[in-house]
Order: C-alpha cells, then structure tokens, then sequence
C-alpha cells in the first residue's frame, strides 16, 4: 500500500449504529486530520493530531470521537449520528517540522450515509 | 479558518483551450497548494507554492503565488478531457496547533471533446 488508505470507502448506517473510519498512511508523515466535506462547502477540519497528540478540534460535536494510536493510524468512531453528517471524509496526512512544506496529502474519503 | 474566494465556480470549456481560475483571501497565508479532487476520490495534490511570486509549473499546469501573500492563481493549457474534475485552491498558515488549511469552494471544470 502507499499514500493514504481509508477504509470503509463507502458507510451506510443508523443513527443509533456505532462505526469507526479507519485511516492509515504509508508516507512517514508525523501528523494526521480527519476533514468533512459536504456539497457546496468548502473542506471543514475537524481534527488534528500532531505526533499522535491531538492538537485541534473545531469544535466538533461528540458523537465524533477520534483516536490516533500512532503515528500511522487514525481513527473516527461514530455514534448516534445524525442525517446532516452524511458526507465524505477525507483523512489527510502530513510531515510538520522546521524546513518541511508541510503538503496534506489526502486518502480517498470514506462516503458516509446516515439513515 | 479564513474564508478563501475561488473563482470561478465552475467552467466548461472544449479541449484545447486554455483555462485560468485563481484564489483571493483577506490574509496573508505562508504557503499556497492546489488540488484536482475526482468523483468519489480524494484530493490529490497539483502544485505548492512556498514563496510570495514564485511561479511553479506541473506540465501543463501552472500556478503563482501571488505577490501579497493573499491570493493565487492556477493555469491549465490545452485542456484534455482527463482534466475534468474539481479543482481546490488551500492557503496554508500557522496556528497553535500546527499548520492549517483554509480551503476554498472548488471550480468544477467540464472538458468537451
């Protein structure tokens, strides 16, 4: 596998299901961002985690919950979502230091429907 | 975030042409990137741009950081169906938690053969 992989690519669930998106990059990047992209919006950030330590949530409603176990994996647990959550969500990756560009480089997006 | 106007919102054009579409923010970002994003893909990263009128080519693509640090233009020559897509500009800054992408709406590009 190389870049980012997302998997599921595609979620339908309930909204009183419980389901998590799992994320994983290849690329030795030291940072990771789960972002939500709806129609006619632009991407919204929802978290992000630096050396596995999460460092922003822009604030986010708790049913998402994210983990990040190392600095390779992502998680997004979801539960009692809503019909307005339905959307792509696009993890990203990227390497953040003193020098570095610091390029996001996206996964394919896992396509989320809410029932 | 910032809120980053992208112009136009959508374009159709016939392969051949050229295509021009460019990005305006009322701040100052450190770095400009350019994405292509395809149905049911994610984005996939064109150009970055790290310094204030540096202009950068990818083939037929290429992009400038602007000279006030707010806005950025891309530029495709000679279109080609395969160029159909959605194309994003992201203007990137620092913040306490790290660096963080401001990302406009996307112009959708439509190529007819």
């Amino acid at each position: 596998e190389t870049g980012v992989t997302q998997t599921p690519r595609h979620l339908v669930m309930g909204m009183t299901n419980k389901k998590s998106l799992k994320c994983e990059q290849h690329l030795g990047h030291n940072a990771m961002y789960w972002y939500k992209q709806s129609a006619k919006k632009p991407l919204e950030l929802m978290f992000v985690y630096n050396f596995k330590e999460q460092t922003e949530n822009n604030s986010v409603p708790s049913r998402f919950s994210p983990e990040c176990p190392n600095s390779s994996h992502l998680f997004l647990h979801l539960h009692t979502l809503q019909p307005e959550d339905s959307a792509l969500y696009l993890c990203a990756s990227s390497q953040v230091g003193q020098g570095d560009g610091n390029e996001q480089f996206f996964g394919p997006g896992t396509r989320l429907t809410v029932l | 975030g910032q809120q980053l106007n992208q112009s136009p919102q959508s374009m159709f054009i016939q392969e051949g042409e050229d295509v021009s579409m460019n990005c305006t923010s009322s701040s100052i970002f450190n770095t400009w990137l350019w994405y292509k994003q395809d149905p049911g893909e994610g984005p996939v990263l064109l150009i970055a741009l790290y310094k204030a009128g540096e202009l950068t080519s990818n083939g037929r693509l290429t992009a400038q950081f602007g000279i006030t640090r707010k806005d950025s233009f891309l530029n495709i020559s000679a279109s080609i169906p395969s160029d159909v897509g959605i194309y994003f500009c992201a203007g990137q800054e620092w913040s306490n938690s790290g660096y963080a992408l401001n990302f406009g709406k996307g112009t959708s590009l439509l190529v007819t053969p």
